[in-house]
């Protein structure tokens, strides 16, 4: 099952603005990440955040995490036409001494120059 | 360079031709995982490793094997590979997992 939904599922933006993806989940997580891929590349990791952590930056990215909510939202800045691609995120959970990936679907991101 | 190498990058066999996908990494990472990418599915695991000799099924499990003899090499194994299994697969390490993974380049698999 999947544990993170993303949303919304394709953004297309203009060059210089702000994208903003959000995740859902719905079981208590140990931490939470963001990747991105490039067409049918593999993913790279952007960024970590703990369950006790409440927000993050790392240069142009911004992630937040609401465990009340059980959501996260990852905030690109002064986008650029290279920032095109698919985001995930993924949750991490912790059963019997055992870590669990979940990944989303993802949100496709297009910026437009 | 710090790599997760996956071979081969794309494959096209026949129903029934067992083949095998290596997976090796050069970063002494301990966590290890396959994962097959369909459209509309996004990611789902396949088997996962904690460590050398250690692992277990994910996921989506049925109709693949893994074996981890050392801690570099993670091959995914299709005994019978059936056109259901035609993805884009992925394999992916870390140190633990509690850190990021670093994934593979992926290898495009078709069965006809």
């Amino acid at each position: 099952s999947q544990q993170g939904e993303e949303d919304p599922q394709a953004l297309s933006i203009q060059e210089g603005e702000n994208a903003t993806m959000n995740c859902s989940y719905k079981t208590s997580i140990n931490n939470l990440q963001w990747y991105r891929q490039n067409s049918g590349r593999g993913l790279v990791h952007l960024i970590l955040i703990r369950s006790n952590e409440r927000e993050k930056h790392s240069g142009r990215l911004r992630v937040t995490l609401d465990t009340s909510k059980k959501s996260s939202s990852l905030l690109i800045t002064a986008s650029r036409a290279a920032d095109t691609a698919s985001y995930f995120c993924a949750t991490v959970t912790t059963t019997s001494g055992t870590y669990k990936y979940i990944f989303g679907t993802g949100t496709r991101l297009k910026v437009l120059a | 360079e710090a790599q997760v190498t996956q071979n081969p990058r794309y494959l096209i066999t026949v129903t029934g031709k067992k083949l095998t996908v290596t997976c090796s990494q050069n970063m002494n990472h301990e966590y290890m995982s396959w994962y097959r990418q369909d459209p509309g599915l996004g990611l789902r695991q396949i088997y996962y490793s904690m460590n050398v000799e250690v692992t277990d099924k994910g996921d989506v499990p049925e109709g693949y094997k893994v074996s981890r003899k050392e801690k570099r090499n993670f091959p995914l194994i299709l005994e019978s590979p059936s056109p259901n299994q035609t993805s884009l697969y992925f394999c992916a390490s870390s140190f633990s997992a509690s850190y990021g993974y670093t994934f593979g380049s992926g290898t495009r698999l078709t069965v006809v």
